[in-house]
């Protein structure tokens, strides 16, 4: 059973730029919900998605998007990028039946 | 909405000794709580959950967590901590019965195992 999966490890980009961040869900799960975790902090929920749709979203606003695709795989997309966007940025995949999700290692970014 | 605090940002420890790490929620309705552990530079692991019945809950790596509803809390313990458990460790909630179990996480507590 293969894992949850994320790409890039690491980035670096320069304020205003746009990022894409990439996730594999785990095997058999149909629902990946993305997280936030600044430095020192507890990660904190940006959206879901569930068969393609966006199913619940945080408090974050509108430049944070993100895609499902057919084989549940995601991307989180941040426009216009700002130095507070610096985080380590989570995704967990889970079985929208089921109420446990499993994480993936986590794409860290750091905005200049 | 929900909420959870972490009582202690930091707790350090001895070689094994006990330990517990405390965890406060609060929500107007059913919850599912959770424990995961984050060792440097990784992601999140799951360690325990509760989500219904025996109030006590065993996890992975000999940790265990007792859900008081009267008191709101889901403290994590362990009886004899190894250097190995030195990590982040977060409590996270999510509401039961919700369309889609976001989590709401903690602050963290840094365990620090000390020899």
């Amino acid at each position: 059973e293969t894992g949850v999966t994320q790409s890039p490890t690491h980035l670096i980009k320069t304020r205003g730029q746009q990022v894409t961040l990439r996730c594999s869900s785990q095997s058999g799960h149909n629902t990946v919900s993305w997280y936030q975790q600044a430095l020192g902090q507890g990660p904190q929920f940006i959206f879901q998605y569930y068969r393609e749709e966006e199913n619940g979203r945080g408090n974050f606003p509108p430049r944070f998007s993100g895609l499902q695709f057919p084989n549940y795989s995601s991307e989180l997309n941040v426009n216009a990028l700002e130095l507070d966007d610096s985080a380590l940025y989570l995704c967990a995949s889970s079985d929208r039946r089921v109420e446990t999700q499993y994480f993936g290692p986590g794409t860290r970014l750091l905005v200049l | 909405a929900q909420s959870v605090t972490q009582l202690d940002s930091q707790v350090p420890v001895f070689e094994e000794a006990p330990v517990e790490l405390r965890c406060n929620y609060s929500s107007s309705v059913s919850v599912y709580l959770f424990w995961y552990v984050q060792y440097p530079n990784q992601g999140l692991q799951l360690l325990l959950k509760y989500l219904s019945g025996s109030t006590l809950v065993k996890g992975i790596n000999g940790f265990e967590a007792e859900f008081n509803k009267s008191q709101t809390s889901f403290h994590l313990r362990k009886p004899s901590v190894h250097i190995s458990d030195t990590a982040e460790y977060f409590c996270a909630v999510s509401e039961s019965g919700g369309s889609n179990y976001k989590l709401t996480f903690g602050k963290g507590t840094l365990l620090t195992v000390n020899p």
